[in-house]
């Protein structure tokens, strides 16, 4: 079955550290870019991070630069998310989304939810 | 990147067409034919409905179409069902190599 797995939200203290991991199956991991997209409670959607196929270039919303590293492990098929100096606004739900070759995003997995607060 | 301007909600009964709109700046909407749509429904993550502007993955209905000029995209649903019901979002891809949601559309089907 084709499809994305996210884990590793959770409740965490602003300034802190959380790592998400996302697992693909069903398609060839490797080929595609894959991308994180947030969506705060109540809120719309907002584009995170990419990240090429073979992990050679990732790039950020201005928002998280600095902040939140986007990863992967083809040999795993797995997608990572590091987060660090989380503040209150990083809240929402993270999508692991898989690229669909035209600019668009066409597999969503369920999301984890990131609760940032003391 | 501000988001993309879309109506908070919008209204039609069953069998009629609505049609959302999706404003943006010549930074997205107006740079690229690059423009999305999603449909998310209660709880659930988004689907992709629209991509290219206009064309429709497969397993989508016809019913569901998009257009753009300049700035501006807009999503057409025609012959409304009540299963039609839910959030939509528009997206772009930037000349910055990010990408853009709407805020958001609300559909309800009366």
């Amino acid at each position: 079955e084709v499809q994305l797995v996210e884990s590793g939200g959770g409740l965490v203290q602003p300034g802190g550290s959380l790592r998400l991991s996302c697992a693909a199956s069903g398609f060839t991991f490797s080929g595609r870019w894959m991308h994180w997209v947030r969506q705060g409670p109540g809120k719309g959607l907002v584009w995170v991070s990419r990240i090429k196929g073979d992990g050679s270039y990732t790039n950020y919303a201005e928002s998280v630069k600095g902040r939140l590293t986007i990863s992967r492990d083809n040999a795993r098929n797995t997608l990572f998310l590091q987060m660090g100096g989380l503040r209150a606004e990083d809240t929402g739900v993270y999508y692991c989304v898989r690229d669909g070759d035209h600019w668009d995003f066409d597999l969503w997995g369920r999301g984890t939810l990131v609760t940032v607060s003391t | 990147q501000s988001a993309l301007a879309q109506p908070a909600s919008v209204s039609g009964s069953p069998g009629q067409s609505i049609a959302i709109s999706c404003t943006g700046s010549s930074s997205d909407l107006g740079a690229y034919n690059y423009v999305t749509w999603y449909r998310q429904l209660p709880d659930k993550a988004p689907t992709l409905i629209v991509y290219d502007v206009t064309q429709r993955p497969s397993g989508v209905s016809d019913r569901f179409s998009g257009s753009k000029s300049g700035n501006t995209a807009s999503l057409t649903i025609s012959g409304l069902q009540a299963e039609d019901e839910a959030d939509y979002y528009c997206s772009s891809y930037t000349t910055s190599h990010t990408w853009v949601f709407g805020r958001g559309t609300k559909l309800t089907v009366l």
